[in-house]
């Protein structure tokens, strides 16, 4: 079966200071990958998407950026976080090649920049 | 890709049933709707996924009418549990699934 392992689960990290998050999939060769981030009570906001390595679309211009170094590991950086990137940051896949596709998310990351 | 339009929020109380309804005014041929469950501090989780007509399962049902304009998200007795955001998506294989608002479920006992 297919699994998704995002961590670490919470971070607390200064303004400026840079940061990593990382996701990978088991299970599933070639998916599709996905960062969301969501504010506080609000909905989920797609960041970047990624339908094979190297490849990224990036859906809101901001200081962050993603990479694909391998086909099932996604990883959300920064080089110098700003408070407004403070939010629940998700990573997800999904098949890719299916019309009715579905998500499915990982655990979450909670990033507070104080 | 087609927009959604939910609820912001529904109030409900335990044992009644509770139908969200999902705007798509925009739902192209070969999109499918797909309903997915959030809690705090949680990823979403899907429900529920259809195509036109109704669907059924172990946790909810889901109706789309014949223009599939709309959808409704039909959950049967609901309990304190069912306390969540509820977001509606529509889409084909595209590369890219954008979530709405969603609608925030609050149910009482």
């Amino acid at each position: 079966s297919q699994t998704i392992h995002q961590w670490p689960a919470t971070l607390v990290q200064p303004v400026g200071s840079p940061l990593s998050l990382e996701c990978t999939v088991e299970g599933t060769s070639n998916p599709n990958l996905y960062w969301y981030r969501q504010a506080a009570g609000r909905g989920l906001q797609l960041l970047f998407y990624s339908v094979g390595i190297g490849q990224i679309s990036s859906e809101v211009p901001q200081n962050l950026s993603a990479s694909r170094p391998q086909d099932r590991q996604f990883i959300l950086s920064s080089k110098k976080l700003l408070l407004s990137d403070s939010g629940f940051y998700l990573c997800a896949w999904s098949v890719g090649r299916e019309a009715n596709e579905k998500l499915f998310f990982g655990s979450g990351t909670q990033l507070s920049v104080l | 890709l087609a927009k959604t339009t939910q609820p912001i929020s529904m109030d409900s109380y335990e044992g009644q049933e509770v139908n969200i309804t999902c705007s798509h005014n925009n739902i192209a041929t070969n999109d499918y709707i797909t309903w997915y469950q959030q809690f705090p501090s949680q990823g979403p989780r899907f429900i529920i996924q259809g195509y036109k007509t109704k669907v059924t399962n172990e946790v909810a049902s889901l109706f789309i009418p014949a223009d599939r304009k709309s959808s409704t998200l039909s959950l049967p007795r609901v309990s304190l549990s069912d306390t969540a955001v509820y977001y509606c998506l529509v889409g084909p294989n595209t590369d890219k699934l954008i979530f709405g608002t969603g609608t925030r479920l609050q149910v009482f006992p």
